[in-house]
């Protein structure tokens, strides 16, 4: 089974600066035949089901901001926030879809300092 | 979009069983793969189960397995979770999900509101 590990746990960041998660996988989620890394990103508020953020490890959702932008491959990902929003306050999830089981990572909680 | 409202949570003594239900619309139930997730109270995000588009197949987390059985029933576009020899360590928000695109792919959009089920004595 594919373990998603993020770092760190919890992250402060001023408003307007940026925020860097990041999310390691124990094996690549890379597939060679589509040139594509099977992870994605989810925004949790509280009292809410996550959302959808990022897929294929940089491919931003419709309607999502572009300060939310993805990068990596291979085992070594990280979601970037560019510029801090309050609204943006939230735990934060990579997920693997190489294969099942599907995988989360433990979460990241972004707060405002 | 869509719009996912799962149902049947509640509280359930250890050893015993639930049904979930997760009604689907404003989208063609029958092309989408689904699953379900879960989250522990104050924790983070578990896959469970999926099943494809048809129903015909079916992958299950170990932690489940043997224990838990996904279904559907595409003439009523709704999805199921029949949980059986239900732990205290089982106690979560179930979120019923839809695979983000009619290929699978393995992304999750929509999520539904999810339904909490108390494993207790």
């Amino acid at each position: 089974d594919i373990v998603m590990t993020q770092s760190p746990d919890s992250l402060a960041v001023s408003l307007g600066e940026r925020a860097t998660i990041n999310c390691k996988s124990s094996q690549s989620v890379f597939y060679s035949s589509n040139n594509e890394n099977y992870l994605a990103w989810y925004q949790q508020k509280p009292g809410q089901p996550p959302k959808l953020l990022i897929y294929w490890s940089s491919t931003r959702e419709s309607g999502v901001p572009d300060r939310f932008s993805g990068s990596g491959s291979g085992t070594d990902f990280t979601l970037t926030i560019s510029s801090l929003q309050a609204e943006d306050v939230a735990v934060y999830y990579c997920q693997q879809y190489y294969d099942t089981p599907y995988s989360f990572g433990q979460g990241t909680k972004l707060e405002i300092k | 979009q869509g719009q996912l409202v799962e149902s049947g949570g509640g509280v359930v003594q250890p050893g015993r069983s639930l049904r979930l239900s997760c009604a689907a619309s404003g989208f063609t139930f029958s092309n989408y793969a689904m699953h379900w997730v879960r989250q522990a109270p104050g924790k983070g995000l578990e896959w469970v189960a999926v099943i494809s588009y048809d129903g015909s197949n079916e992958d299950y987390a170990d932690s489940v397995m043997g224990r838990f059985t996904i279904s559907r029933d595409n003439s009523k576009n709704t999805l199921y979770l029949e949980m059986n020899s239900l732990r205290v360590e089982n106690t979560a928000v179930y979120f019923c999900v839809r695979e983000a695109s009619t290929a699978t792919t393995g992304w999750f959009d929509p999520w539904g509101q999810g339904t909490l089920v108390t494993v207790s004595s």
